[in-house]
């Protein structure tokens, strides 16, 4: 069964970094996106791109160009998110999920549980 | 602000229909772009509903149906149950933002 597995909260410091990792498994891991969707405490949720395991392209949500890298492993089917210049506002649960293209549109089919990311002095 | 626009919140009593809005541009569903559904329990991560504005995978039940039509969607849910209460998010994709689009949301509460 399709399933991707995040990593564990995060506790950071305003100004610092963060790297949130993406276990993927059940599938082929080349043969979907990966996109990272944010989502504050009581707030909607907010995309911050996608990423093509395959050939590693990328895109970003305006919001978050030159703050966000997405990277993968595709050694250990594991994709990661880093978001760097962390300030309180960036405190949210970070989710990963499997996206794709068919005749049906751009959607994500499979989510990560999320990683909680709490920036704080 | 969100790109797509949803009511937020909407309500209903249990065997009763609902409706959720989902109002877009000619930039995202005014040009085609399909529009997807996804549920989010309190507490859990989001889950697919509807893709590609109709369409309901394996598990869903057939309560659960989507519509569009010009720059709008609507996700209608009948025989309202207590495990319907969630929060609702619609998605697109925005051909001038290239990327996904999502709507703010709508909490469903059961009466």
């Amino acid at each position: 069964q399709v399933q991707l597995v995040q990593s564990g909260a995060e506790v950071k410091k305003p100004g610092a970094s963060v790297k949130v990792s993406c276990k993927a498994s059940g599938y082929t891991f080349t043969s979907y996106d990966i996109n990272w969707v944010r989502q504050a405490t009581g707030q909607g949720l907010e995309w911050m791109g996608w990423m093509n395991p395959n050939s590693a392209n990328t895109g970003y949500a305006q919001n978050f160009q030159g703050r966000v890298t997405m990277t993968r492993d595709t050694s250990i089917t594991t994709a990661y998110m880093e978001l760097s210049s962390l300030s309180s506002e960036d405190t949210a649960v970070y989710y990963c999920a499997r996206c794709g293209r068919d005749s049906s549109g751009y959607y994500c089919d499979y989510w990560g549980q999320g990683t909680l990311v709490t920036v704080s002095s | 602000q969100s790109v797509l626009t949803q009511p937020p919140s909407v309500s209903g009593a249990p065997g009763q229909r609902v409706t959720i809005s989902c109002t877009g541009s000619s930039s995202n569903i005014g040009a085609g772009s399909d529009v997807h559904w996804y549920q989010q329990l309190p507490g859990t991560a989001p889950k697919l509903l509807i893709y590609g504005h109709t369409n309901r995978p394996s598990g869903v039940p057939d309560r659960f149906s989507g519509s569009k039509s010009g720059t709008s969607a609507s996700l209608a849910i009948t025989g309202l149950q207590a495990e319907d209460e969630a929060d609702y998010y619609c998605q697109s994709y925005d051909s001038s933002l290239t990327g996904v689009v999502f709507g703010g949301g709508t909490k469903l509460t059961v009466l």
